[in-house]
């Protein structure tokens, strides 16, 4: 089975603020890779598709970037309503598998 | 508007089995892939099975294989999930999912239902 590592597990940050979450592959994966936002109690939203796609309805404050083994998450200027886990997801082959997820959280 | 719904949650014992059932509206429910993740208190998600288009061959994860069931009724529109043996570990929010267009990721997904696994 493919193993995602997600860093850091925990981030601090500030309204306004760049933060860049980062998201490994046990082996490659190429661009089959999704990203979610995951609030208490609320449906998790899908944000990026194939590594780098923005879901229709998505800011553009949310990017995603990488190939291969290794990807990351950014977004430009935090918001408020952007404080949640971020979960990224391979959907290679199955097992699908999630990382451990990252909780962005108000410094 | 796309809605997926979950139901069939609640308390069981170790050993029981529960249904688990999401009613979906807003897309063409027979061109899309379903899939069932959960997420256990205090941990991350989980994806638990999928079942494709033509709901033939059904992919589960080796947790739950050989305990779970994945079926579609596509008169419905609506995805089921039968739980058997259920074990304490199982014990989670599962959440009905929709696939996206273009692959394996989940483009739509409910509220989640919560199954309690204790005696």
């Amino acid at each position: 089975d493919i193993q995602m590592t997600q860093s850091p597990s925990t981030l601090s940050a500030s309204v306004g603020d760049r933060v860049t979450i980062t998201c490994r592959a046990s082996q490659s994966i190429n661009s089959w890779l999704a990203w979610y936002q995951h609030k208490p109690g609320k449906a998790p939203k899908l944000l990026i598709y194939k590594a780098s796609t923005l879901e229709s309805g998505v800011p553009s404050t949310f990017s995603g970037a990488g190939s291969g083994t290794e990807f990351t998450l950014t977004i430009s200027g935090l918001q408020p309503d952007d404080f949640a886990t971020y979960y990224c997801q391979h959907y290679l082959s199955y097992p699908f598998t999630f990382g451990q997820g990252t909780k962005l959280e108000i410094k | 508007e796309v809605q997926v719904l979950e139901s069939g949650g609640g308390l069981v014992q170790p050993g029981g089995s529960l249904r688990l059932s999401c009613a979906s509206s807003g897309f063409t429910f027979t061109t899309s892939a379903m899939s069932w993740v959960r997420q256990a208190p205090g941990k991350g998600l989980e994806w638990v099975s999928t079942v494709p288009v033509s709901g033939g061959v059904t992919y589960y994860a080796d947790s739950v294989k050989g305990r779970f069931t994945i079926s579609r009724d596509n008169s419905k529109n609506t995805l089921y999930l039968q739980i058997n043996s259920l074990r304490a570990e199982d014990t989670a929010v599962y959440y009905c999912a929709k696939g996206g267009p273009w692959g394996g990721y989940f483009d739509s997904w409910g509220q989640g239902t919560l199954v309690t696994v204790s005696s």
